[in-house]
């Protein structure tokens, strides 16, 4: 299983709501990232968890939570999000085993498309 | 502040001809540089990837060449075909990280038949 698997693939949720975003791999990747990716625009990093621990925080807005229950699961949690958020979501993971290690296997799901309305 | 600058922005070839794309790169704190190519509503997809001990790697029809001394490195895709048609993003990891890449601004890529 060579896979990152997001669900859901597409998601519409009022600025009130709260929702999650899941990602599951099976590789024994040891390190697993969110970025967000607006239209014509590359990924830009927003997580990264290494051993199951956050590594890194690229100053995102509290209204993304993320969460890795074990070392294949990781959620983005969503709360009162804005309009602004509207992007596609992508969850990614490598051998990265930390820092001064080189990883490979950087793999990347497809994605959940957001709409915030 | 943009670390990775990738060129062109888009780009038009015909069938059987030659795509290239350049990026440089300013901080020297990078250790590893994939490319991807990502297809309109996927992820992005590993294309290949070079340490920055090595000058070039060549994979199929793709083709990594690096210049560590003008902080530089581009794709050369041969044979270019329609199903290449596509964005491509070149990508610096950067070091004691986590992995954490910093990613070019894109190059579409439109192949004719």
């Amino acid at each position: 299983d060579t896979e990152v698997t997001q669900t859901p693939k597409h998601l519409v949720m009022g600025m009130t709501n709260k929702k999650s975003l899941k990602c599951e791999q099976h590789m024994g990747h040891r390190a697993m990232y969110w970025y967000k990716q607006k239209a014509k625009k590359p990924p830009e990093l927003m997580f990264v968890y290494s051993y199951e621990k956050l590594s890194i925080n690229e100053s995102v807005p509290s209204r993304f939570s993320p969460e890795c229950p074990n070392s294949s699961l990781l959620n983005l949690h969503l709360h009162a999000l804005q309009p602004e958020d509207s992007a596609l979501y992508l969850c990614a993971s490598s051998q990265e085993g930390g820092r001064g290690q080189v990883g490979y296997g950087y793999t990347f799901g497809s994605g959940t498309r957001l709409t915030v309305v | 502040q943009q670390q990775v600058k990738q060129s062109p922005q888009s780009l038009i070839v015909q069938k059987g001809g030659i795509s290239i794309i350049n990026c440089a790169y300013e901080n020297t704190a990078f250790d590893y540089f994939p490319w991807y190519q990502q297809f309109p509503g996927k992820g992005p997809a590993l294309l290949i990837a070079i340490r920055p001990d090595v000058s070039e790697k060549k994979e199929g029809r793709f083709t990594i060449s690096f210049n560590k001394s003008a902080k530089q490195f581009s794709l050369h895709i041969m044979d270019s075909q329609p199903g290449d048609s596509a964005t491509y993003f070149c990508a610096a990891r950067v070091t004691d990280s986590w992995g954490k890449l910093q990613f070019g601004a894109g190059t579409q890529v439109v192949v004719t038949p």
